[in-house]
């Protein structure tokens, strides 16, 4: 069973522009959650998290929004540049679990 | 470069035949985590250590797999008479916290089973 999901495949963006990337949940036990930033030929990069106990953090161009009563969360990259391009990993995890569980991921294109 | 190296970056191995990769933590982080990713799909766990201890295993971890970290330090994940359907990235992590909070991986193993 999928537990995480990310149910759009790719996503095009220009430059500049908002890029909104969604996942969601189904284990209602998920307290903590990432965003993983993937390039081809290398292992994905950490690019943000949020707890359960909030709804909305915060790093420069890249906020993740979590609405626990719809187990949805998102990634909002704004201003999108081309070197966001990547494929990008929602994952989630809770206390005592000691491993996180992807998505299938989103790859974004933001075209200059 | 104090990030999670993982060798060798490729391999291509016959079928049956076994394979061994290397992983290097990332300095004084005691968790370490083995994932596999298949095309399409996200990273799937395999098992985790915390020190030398093996604490969990996936049930994707058949028989032909076993994974050591002797001294708590790298880790080596062998795969024995290796089938095509193994053929995927192979994924280290590692992280100082306890389960949940973020984990660092390195650039992977990419095995290719003929």
């Amino acid at each position: 069973d999928q537990q995480v999901k990310q149910n759009s495949p790719s996503l095009s963006v220009q430059e500049g522009r908002i890029s909104i990337l969604n996942c969601d949940y189904t284990n209602s036990m998920f307290d903590y959650f990432l965003w993983y930033k993937k390039y081809p030929a290398e292992g994905p990069t950490f690019l943000i998290s949020i707890s359960s106990i909030k709804d909305k953090n915060e790093d420069g161009r890249f906020t993740v929004f979590l609405n626990k009563s719809a187990k949805h969360l998102s990634l909002h990259i704004v201003p999108s540049q081309p070197g966001d391009s990547a494929v990008y990993f929602c994952a989630a995890s809770y206390t005592g679990f000691q491993k996180l569980v992807f998505g299938t991921g989103t790859r974004l294109l933001v075209s200059p | 470069d104090t990030g999670v190296s993982q060798n060798p970056r490729h391999k291509i191995t016959k079928r049956g035949q076994n394979v061994t990769f290397r992983c290097d933590p990332i300095s004084e982080h005691n968790r370490l985590y083995w994932y596999r990713q298949t095309l399409g799909q996200g990273p799937e766990f395999l098992t985790y250590f915390q020190n030398e201890a093996q604490l969990e295993k996936s049930r994707l971890l058949s028989d032909r797999f076993s994974a050591e970290r002797p001294k708590g330090s790298f880790s080596t994940l062998e795969i024995q008479r290796t089938e095509q359907g193994d053929s995927a990235m192979y994924l280290c992590a590692s992280s100082p916290y306890q389960g949940g909070d973020e984990q660092f991986f390195g650039p992977g193993t990419r095995l290719t089973v003929l």
